[in-house]
């Protein structure tokens, strides 16, 4: 088996600052996900990576930058955090493929003071 | 694109009851179907799929869901509900990317 690490679990951050979470996996799947979860708005889709490098636009890119340099790990940048903003940030990986399960870290939970 | 609807954001249902939640899909063709759970503070976990075959398809822990063509849907059941099973229940559909509804809070009472 295998195992997602989201890095940090909780975020504070200051309106208008930059922040940055990580995602690691070590199943050695070729696709990557970042889905922000809001409370009755379900997950939705940030980013995606098919591949190493690779950067694909979700509904929800606006306001965020992404990074897949290795095939391990996807960082996603929130390039302005907007104040008392909270939500939850869940990375997923799977082999590519529209077949194929979705495994997902624990989380990272945003706060905007 | 596709896109997903599950109507009920809140069911509550007694122990050992049985259980439908209910999940209508959009897209131009069969898409690949998904139930995942989300237990608190955790990520998702998947529960089952479908593509073809048997429109029934079995999951873990005894959940079953049924794929309706003519409907459009692919509701969760289980004959007999335990306290354990409480949590959000998440129906999602894929088709390059994944789209996922806005998911169901399930509270077993005892």
């Amino acid at each position: 088996g295998g195992i997602i690490t989201q890095t940090p679990k909780f975020l504070i951050g200051q309106e208008g600052q930059k922040l940055t979470l990580k995602c690691q996996q070590n199943f050695n799947h070729d696709t990557m996900y970042w889905y922000r979860q809001d409370s009755g708005k379900g997950l939705r889709l940030i980013y995606y990576s098919i591949t190493e490098n690779d950067l694909q636009k979700g509904d929800l890119s606006e306001g965020y930058d992404a990074s897949r340099e290795k095939k391990s790990s996807f960082s996603l940048t929130v390039t302005s955090a907007q104040k008392n903003e909270m939500a939850v940030f869940l990375c997923a990986s799977s082999m590519w493929g529209s077949q194929n399960t979705l495994y997902f870290g624990a989380g990272t939970r945003l706060s905007v003071l | 694109a596709q896109s997903v609807t599950q109507p009920d954001a809140r069911v509550t249902v007694s122990e050992g009851a049985s259980l439908q939640l209910r999940c209508k899909y959009s897209y131009s063709a069969t898409p690949y179907l998904f139930w995942y759970v989300q237990y608190p503070r955790q990520g998702l976990q998947m529960l089952l799929k479908y593509y073809s075959g048997d429109p029934v398809v079995q999951g873990v822990n005894g959940f079953e869901a049924e794929f309706s063509k003519s409907d459009s849907s692919f509701h969760l059941r289980k004959a007999s509900v335990h306290w354990s099973d409480s949590a959000v229940y998440f129906c999602a559909v894929s088709a390059g990317k994944v789209v996922f509804g806005t998911g169901t809070r399930l509270q077993v009472s005892p």
